[in-house]
């Protein structure tokens, strides 16, 4: 089936370290997104790419890096300058330029600083 | 600039009754909306989608939203609600961005569904 995998499924970061979270995604879709979702705050986007080896800055890019090597591929690294990073992080796709498509999401990564 | 807003951030509700959950939008342009369900620890879901046509799309799971132009809304309704309905609910409306489109999400609301 296609879909959008997520890995892993919490991961726990130390104070100054760098993590990179994995999204992968079957679905032949030209458009990643990272969203950063905090209880009350609702999703915010992150990064955003719409074709391979391109990418643009989000709403919260601060902190934050991605990659867009192979059109299937979208991993986000959460920095050690990302100051406040607990937080659960979802991967979603799209077909590029339709908007009336919407989204499909991966199940999440719940990152936690310890 | 486009906005979403979602009134009640926690709806409790007793089974079997009916519910609506309340979306507001803002956007100078024409929108595509809609609306997602997350159970926790899970990635969103798609609900149901208003494109164009009629104003009272029906999506998945028994429930429905109607696309109010005049009043700006796009509230979802369920007639009767079961347990397994307890989730968050995220409205959404889709703008434009750079050549593609981006989706505007509203903080969502809590739908906690009691025996």
């Amino acid at each position: 089936d296609g879909g959008i995998t997520q890995s892993p499924k919490y991961l726990f970061r130390k104070e100054g370290q760098n993590v990179t979270l994995s999204c992968e995604q079957n679905l032949n879709h030209d458009a990643m997104y990272w969203y950063r979702q905090d209880p009350g705050q609702g999703l915010r986007l992150i990064y955003y790419s719409q074709i391979v080896n391109d990418f643009q800055k989000g709403d919260i890019a601060e902190g934050y890096s991605v990659s867009r090597e192979k059109k299937e591929s979208f991993p986000l690294t959460v920095t050690s300058a990302q100051k406040n990073p607990t937080a659960f992080y979802l991967c979603a796709s799209s077909m590029r330029g339709t908007s009336n498509y919407g989204y499909t999401f991966g199940s999440g990564t719940r990152l936690t600083v310890v | 600039a486009q906005s979403v807003t979602q009134l009640d951030s926690q709806v409790p509700v007793f089974e079997e009754a009916p519910v609506e959950l309340r979306c507001n939008y803002s956007s100078s342009v024409s929108v595509y909306l809609f609306w997602y369900v997350q159970y926790p620890n899970q990635g969103l879901q798609l609900l149901l989608k208003y494109l164009s046509g009629s104003t009272l799309v029906k999506g998945i799971n028994g429930f429905e939203a109607e696309f109010n132009k005049s009043q700006t809304s796009f509230h979802l309704r369920k007639p009767s609600v079961h347990i397994s309905d307890t989730a968050e609910y995220f409205c959404a409306v889709s703008v434009p961005m750079d050549s593609s489109y981006k989706l505007i999400f509203g903080s969502g609301t809590r739908l906690l569904v009691r025996p």
